[in-house]
């Protein structure tokens, strides 16, 4: 019964690289969401998503990043043109309804050089 | 916009001490509440929600919280700590018509042999 999978675990990129993060929510999930967790902090809501859709992006940044969840494989969050301050946790979750429990992933480490 | 405040940044207590993590949200309706933690390098495992009715509900690991409208307060308690419950403790939140999780900054739990 696997859990949400996201690879990978850690991520080295140099400044203006691209990063991409994988992430496949449980089985019988559509629903998807994006997290980010800095040093010290809390996590932080990116991105909601269903099956080819965006659904609420409104913790996204304005530019570098994007995030899609096509018909057909996982759901992929890519930042573009990396920066220090990218340098994070970032998590995956997903629910089998847009209401209730979200079940985490272990989370993509980045780091950035 | 909705808010947690989880006034403890770390506490530590003794193993076979009673733990109560505080939790306190901003919001005009009572929101789905939950309880989650996570241990080093992992992701968040869910310890308990609160949706409706009865206001005491119990969790995993013999965790329990408390949800008090008067207060808007969703404290977490468990009688006996073990060394194992070291870990870090979430609170988070979500709208009853949306989807996204709004989290506290989190509580470190020390336990002491």
């Amino acid at each position: 019964n696997a859990g949400v999978m996201q690879n990978p675990r850690h991520l080295v990129r140099r400044r203006g690289q691209e990063a991409r993060l994988r992430c496949s929510p449980m089985k019988g999930h559509s629903h998807v969401y994006w997290y980010r967790q800095l040093p010290e902090e809390g996590l932080k809501f990116m991105v909601y998503l269903q099956k080819e859709n965006i659904i609420d992006e409104s913790g996204m940044p304005k530019e570098r990043f994007s995030a899609e969840f096509p018909k057909e494989g996982p759901s992929i969050l890519r930042i573009q043109q990396v920066v220090r301050g990218d340098s994070a946790a970032y998590f995956c979750a997903s629910s089998p309804a847009g209401q209730g429990p979200q079940h985490f992933g272990d989370g993509t480490r980045l780091s950035i050089l | 916009a909705q808010s947690v405040t989880q006034p403890d940044i770390h506490i530590t207590v003794s193993e076979g001490a009673s733990l109560e993590l505080r939790c306190n949200y901003s919001y005009g309706a009572t929101p789905y509440l939950f309880w989650y933690v996570q241990s080093p390098g992992q992701g968040l495992q869910l310890l308990l929600k609160y949706f409706s009715g009865d206001t005491l509900v119990q969790g995993i690991k013999g965790f329990e919280a408390e949800f008090k409208r008067s207060q808007s307060s969703f404290n977490l308690r468990k009688p006996s700590v073990h060394w194992s419950d070291a870990a870090e403790y979430f609170c988070a939140v979500q709208e009853t018509s949306g989807s996204r999780l709004t989290f506290g900054e989190g509580t470190q739990l020390t336990v002491n042999p």
